[in-house]
């Protein structure tokens, strides 16, 4: 099966920057993606990484290490509203198919202080 | 347009009762999605569909769950016997089938099971 492991809790104040760390281990890697939730809200999505490397997206990046089974967020310039929970998912191949179930972690909760 | 939409939000049932989630995908996604969630938890993987057809039904824990999507749009979550353990936010989600293919999530139906 999967293993998603991902910090419980992470605390920073606004402005700062914040990374996040995501380690997983999966039989059939099709991509990683993180999703940002609200609390009592539904997961919306952030970014997606299926090659080594950095994606830049405003104030948010994500970095994929696949030989590492390794992915970090990265959240620049902190605002008071970006304090939720932010979900590691890891897409599997599914059954002979190129869709797939995504496979989560916990989520990693972010408090953003004044 | 118009995101994945659940009815109904909130179902509070008894133990033993037999319980049917409804869910909307955006017009014109052929994938469909069903997780559960619970607190503090990441969502965790039911059953996918592409078109009518189950994909990959093997994160539904008993058959107790089904899941059926008879014209390839709304699918319908149906628990039987309920127990105080189903009790869970959950989620549906949807996707093209095409690109990064992203899920896109509805608000969820919170699940109590008394």
């Amino acid at each position: 099966g999967q293993n998603i492991d991902q910090p419980t809790e992470m605390t920073a104040t606004e402005g700062a920057i914040v990374q996040i760390n995501c380690t997983y281990q999966t039989s059939g890697f099709n991509g990683l993606f993180w999703y940002q939730q609200h609390a009592g809200e539904a997961p919306t999505f952030l970014s997606y990484n299926v090659l080594d490397g950095l994606e830049e997206k405003g104030r948010f990046s994500s970095f994929l290490s696949r030989s590492k089974g390794y992915s970090y967020l990265l959240l620049k310039e902190l605002q008071m509203k970006d304090s939720a929970s932010y979900l590691c998912a890891v897409r599997d191949h599914g059954r002979g198919s190129t869709l797939g179930r995504l496979y989560f972690g916990r989520g990693t909760q972010l408090t953003v202080w004044p | 347009g118009a995101g994945v939409s659940q009815t109904p939000s909130n179902k509070v049932t008894e133990k033993g009762k037999y319980v049917e989630l409804r869910c909307d995908p955006i017009s014109g996604h052929t994938a469909l999605y069903w997780y559960r969630q619970s607190l503090g938890q990441g969502p965790e993987f039911l059953i996918y569909f592409q078109g009518t057809g189950a994909a990959d039904d093997s994160g539904l824990p008993n058959d107790r769950f089904f899941a059926v999507r008879p014209e390839g749009s709304v699918s319908t979550l149906k628990i039987q016997r309920t127990e105080r353990g189903d009790s869970a936010v959950y989620l549906c989600a949807s996707s093209s089938g095409a690109g990064v293919d992203e899920q896109f999530f509805g608000p969820g139906t919170r699940l109590t099971v008394l």
